[in-house]
């Protein structure tokens, strides 16, 4: 069975710095999604990685993807207010039909003032 | 509102009762998804269509749940004699399947008590 753990569960930061939320997953997948929620609301779709060392960066956040490893990361660089939410990693296993995610705990970021 | 559009977006009701719940994906999605998520987990996959027809159950879905997708627009859960276990957020989601790229757009979710 697909296990997705991130970590922290509970990230408390400070605005303008920088933290790296991790996600390991244990069984091969070459695709690999980061979502946002906030409270009562939607998740919001924030990367798609699709390739070992695949790399993007939208804005202050950018993903990366080692499959060998299977780790993903989504680091945030000086933090503001607006980052604050739940963050997270899902990963498809599916084979080229459904994407069927297997998501992580997700990870609460807080950013204070 | 071109997003994906669930009702209703709160539903309280009593064990052993039977709830229905609504999913509209975006114009001209081919694929729409039903996950499930409890209070601090990630959501976890439920089914899924391709058009009208159902091509994948979780083990998660009991045979008390019952999904459809007529005519391949909306969508409709019904969880029959509810338990408290079924309390969550049932979320939709729909894509247009293009390959490997395959993005969902998530609704914001039916929250479901049973008292």
């Amino acid at each position: 069975e697909l296990k997705v753990e991130q970590n922290p569960l509970f990230l408390s930061m400070q605005e303008g710095k920088n933290y790296t939320i991790y996600c390991n997953y244990s069984t091969t997948s070459d695709r690999l999604y980061w979502y946002r929620q906030d409270p009562g609301k939607s998740l919001e779709s924030l990367f798609v990685l699709l390739s070992n060392g695949a790399v993007k960066q939208e804005g202050r956040l950018m993903a990366s993807l080692d499959t060998k490893a299977r780790l993903s990361t989504l680091h945030i660089t000086a933090a503001v207010h607006d980052l604050s939410a739940t963050y997270f990693c899902a990963v498809d296993m599916s084979t080229g039909t459904a994407s069927k995610l297997t998501f992580g705990t997700g990870t609460r970021l807080q950013v204070t003032l | 509102d071109t997003g994906v559009s669930q009702d209703p977006r709160h539903k309280i009701t009593k064990r052993g009762q039977n709830v229905t719940f609504r999913c509209d994906p975006i114009s001209e999605h081919n694929r729409l998804y039903w996950y499930r998520q409890t209070l601090g987990q990630g959501p976890e996959f439920l089914t899924y269509f391709q058009n009208e027809a159902q091509l994948e159950k979780s083990r998660l879905l009991s045979d008390r749940f019952s999904a459809e997708r007529p005519k391949g627009s909306f969508s409709t859960l019904e969880i029959q004699r509810t338990e408290q276990g079924d309390s969550a957020m049932y979320l939709c989601a729909s894509s247009f399947y293009r390959g490997l790229n395959e993005k969902l757009f998530f609704g914001s979710g039916t929250q479901l008590s049973v008292l």
